[in-house]
């Protein structure tokens, strides 16, 4: 099957500070990027989205910005609550239908 | 409305036997996927299912894996011959629309199979 990487990294912040996760995805094709936030023991849950078209998006205290040229997507999330602590994954869909995950960046959030 | 729901959350198997997972998507969705998540790491696309047909099972690692989905709806994962490599949270989706630019996937809690 296809995943990507093996390794975890890990961002610590305070609580009340901005967090930004990164992501580098690698088909230059897909046209629609994810990102889930995935609790202990529970499925991946939807954050945000946004297609090719865009370079921005923003929901309720969070954003998603999409760097086509370097094929990079981070996730924002303002004022981070213990309630963010989580694993975070990006995930790219092109033609094949089938959503592929990034390797997940655990959010740590110190009160 | 209910969202998608797994069947059994956990199941502890011996090496060899068979095992059936169970997914009931959420009612009306029409792609149905299957991902497998080994323990830290990320999620290992399984197959695809848009309505009964299968269009993708580039993911499964072995003809000992089979997946089938009926009436549109329910789909059963099945792993015949049991391997201790096979232990593994499996996750199901479902999502409304299929194609590049879609609706996002909403995961079910997943199956943690452990087998000894």
């Amino acid at each position: 099957g296809e995943s990507v990487g093996l390794h975890l990294p890990t961002l610590s912040v305070q609580e009340g500070d901005n967090s930004i996760i990164n992501c580098a995805y690698s088909n230059s094709a897909s046209d629609y990027f994810i990102w889930y936030k995935q609790e202990s023991g529970k499925g991946p849950q939807f954050i945000i989205d946004i297609r090719s078209n865009m370079d921005k998006r923003q929901g309720q205290r969070v954003t998603v910005l999409l760097n086509k040229t370097v094929k990079h997507l981070s996730l924002q999330i303002a004022a981070t609550q213990p309630g963010d602590s989580a694993v975070y994954f990006c995930a790219e869909k092109g033609a094949t239908n089938k959503l592929i995950f990034g390797t997940g960046t655990l959010l740590a959030v110190q009160p | 409305g209910a969202g998608v729901s797994q069947s059994p959350s956990n199941k502890v198997t011996e090496k060899g036997k068979d095992v059936e997972l169970r997914c009931d998507p959420i009612s009306g969705h029409t792609a149905l996927y299957w991902y497998r998540q080994s323990l830290g790491q990320g999620l290992e696309f399984l197959i695809y299912f848009q309505g009964n047909s299968a269009p993708d099972k580039s993911g499964l690692p072995s003809d000992r894996f089979s997946a089938e989905r009926t009436g549109g709806s329910v789909s059963t994962l099945t792993i015949q011959r049991t391997q201790q490599e096979d232990s593994a949270v499996y996750l199901c989706a479902s999502s409304s629309l299929t194609g590049g630019s879609g609706s996002p996937l909403h995961f079910g809690n997943g199956t943690r199979l452990t087998v000894t």
